[in-house]
């Protein structure tokens, strides 16, 4: 079955130190991937994309995501953490292009300390 | 540009009552989804609409689930009667033809007592 794995529940970081989100993803089709956040008592807000186009994805809020074939991975990054960023991240893989349904991983929250 | 609409953002009800959500989508999109997300887990498709008609929904629990979408524009998702597990935060989400990502409404939180 196709699908997609948040290998993390929980993060922790300090602000100014880097985040990384892992993700994987089932291997049957080239997918399009997507990172969204939520934060709290919000809607999903779409970080960035990977619709095979360059491999490194940036995003809004400076995050960035690599598409790596070879490990069916696609791990969510930032150079350095704000308070900000504290939320909900999902890992989100679509195997049917532009006529395809999302499907969720089941998210990690991101905590951020002072 | 607007984003998706939705309301009302909160409700909360008794067991065995009726609730209607309401959501308005990006101009010009064709396509509609409704979401349920559980505390704790990633939202799960409900139903989607291209226009006016439904393409998928298979995950609808129709015997108290119901979906419309009249004039491929606004959406309204009922349940009725509800159950206590169908406490969750109800997504609306809508996504422009040809396009890959969907776009996602603030969501209403149901609590059902």
């Amino acid at each position: 079955a196709q699908s997609v794995t948040q290998l993390d529940s929980h993060v922790s970081v300090s602000e100014g130190t880097p985040v990384l989100l892992r993700c994987n993803y089932s291997s049957s089709y080239s997918p399009s991937l997507f990172w969204y956040v939520q934060h709290p008592n919000k809607g999903l807000q779409l970080l960035l994309k990977y619709t095979s186009a360059a491999t490194l994805v940036k995003g809004i809020n400076g995050f960035e995501a690599e598409f790596k074939k070879s490990e069916t991975s696609f791990h969510l990054t930032k150079p350095s953490a704000h308070m900000s960023d504290a939320a909900e991240y999902f890992c989100v893989v679509n195997y049917g292009g532009s006529q395809g349904n999302l499907i969720f991983g089941k998210g990690t929250k991101l905590s951020v300390k002072p | 540009e607007a984003g998706v609409a939705q309301s009302p953002r909160y409700k909360i009800i008794e067991k065995r009552q009726s609730v209607a959500f309401w959501c308005n989508p990006i101009s010009g999109h064709a396509t509609l989804y409704w979401y349920q997300q559980i505390l704790g887990q990633g939202p799960k498709l409900l139903i989607q609409f291209q226009n006016n008609g439904v393409v998928d929904d298979s995950q609808l629990p129709k015997d108290r689930f119901s979906a419309e979408r009249l004039k491929g524009v606004d959406s309204t998702l009922k349940i009725q009667p509800a159950k206590l597990e169908d406490s969750a935060v109800y997504l609306c989400a809508s996504r422009d033809s040809g396009a890959y990502e969907q776009y996602f409404g603030p969501g209403t939180r149901l609590t059902v007592t």
